[in-house]
């Protein structure tokens, strides 16, 4: 099936530092997410952005939904160790219907 | 615990046998999606349901996949004739309507 192009597929950073991940589609969506994904666990929501262009933060965490409508970034401030995990970008789209069409995630490791 | 439920969160079984998972959505949720996801990649959608009808299947629902949704609450996915191929993390998500999609733990498929 479709998959968006997320990268990088991993990080390994030491604490402290930020991270940044980003995700590219051909395909314009009119929603994009970013969930967090934890092994034997379901993704668990993190930040949802509804308009090109918009900036949303949740806490250390920061996003933004591309002015193209194709493309999607996600920073990390100030990592922790408990911020590991995989993280996924999906996104829902004009032609898609309300499916989500997911990233193929990013591994992060982050080293106390 | 009123977020997504899945039961049961691992079923092992055999080559031919047949499986059924269940889902209970967020409480007033009226969709409810199914998706797929193996090792190493982002979930993939297989159907969703509006309230009590399935709206939408995906091509990677075959035949010997059926999935329902009786009274508009919780739901049920069946696998019969289980192949190895099968074998994945089966994930529901459920939201009130557009945008944010909540997963529930999943049920690790695991066929020998």
């Amino acid at each position: 099936g479709q998959q968006l192009n997320q990268s990088p597929q991993s990080m390994f950073i030491q604490e402290g530092e930020d991270v940044s991940m980003n995700c590219t589609s051909s395909s314009i969506f009119n929603t994009w997410l970013w969930y967090k994904q934890e092994p034997g666990e379901g993704p668990v929501l993190l930040i949802a952005l509804y308009k090109a262009g918009e900036l949303t933060s949740n806490g250390r965490l920061t996003a933004q939904f591309g002015i193209t409508r194709k493309d999607s970034f996600l920073n990390i401030s100030a990592s922790i160790p408990s911020d590991v995990g995989i993280y996924f970008c999906a996104g829902q789209g004009e032609t898609s219907g309300s499916r989500l069409t997911f990233g193929e995630g990013t591994q992060l490791t982050v080293n106390p | 615990d009123t977020g997504v439920s899945q039961n049961p969160r691992h079923k092992i079984t055999k080559r031919g046998q047949n499986v059924t998972f269940r889902c209970d959505p967020i409480s007033e949720h009226n969709r409810l999606y199914w998706y797929r996801q193996t090792l190493g990649q982002g979930p993939e959608f297989l159907t969703y349901f509006q309230n009590e009808a399935q709206l939408e299947k995906s091509r990677l629902l075959s035949d010997r996949f059926s999935a329902e949704r009786p009274k508009g609450s919780f739901s049920t996915l069946e696998i019969q004739r289980t192949e190895q191929g099968d074998s994945a993390m089966y994930l529901c998500a459920t939201t009130p309507g557009w945008g944010e999609q909540f997963f529930g733990p999943g049920t690790r498929l695991t066929v020998l």
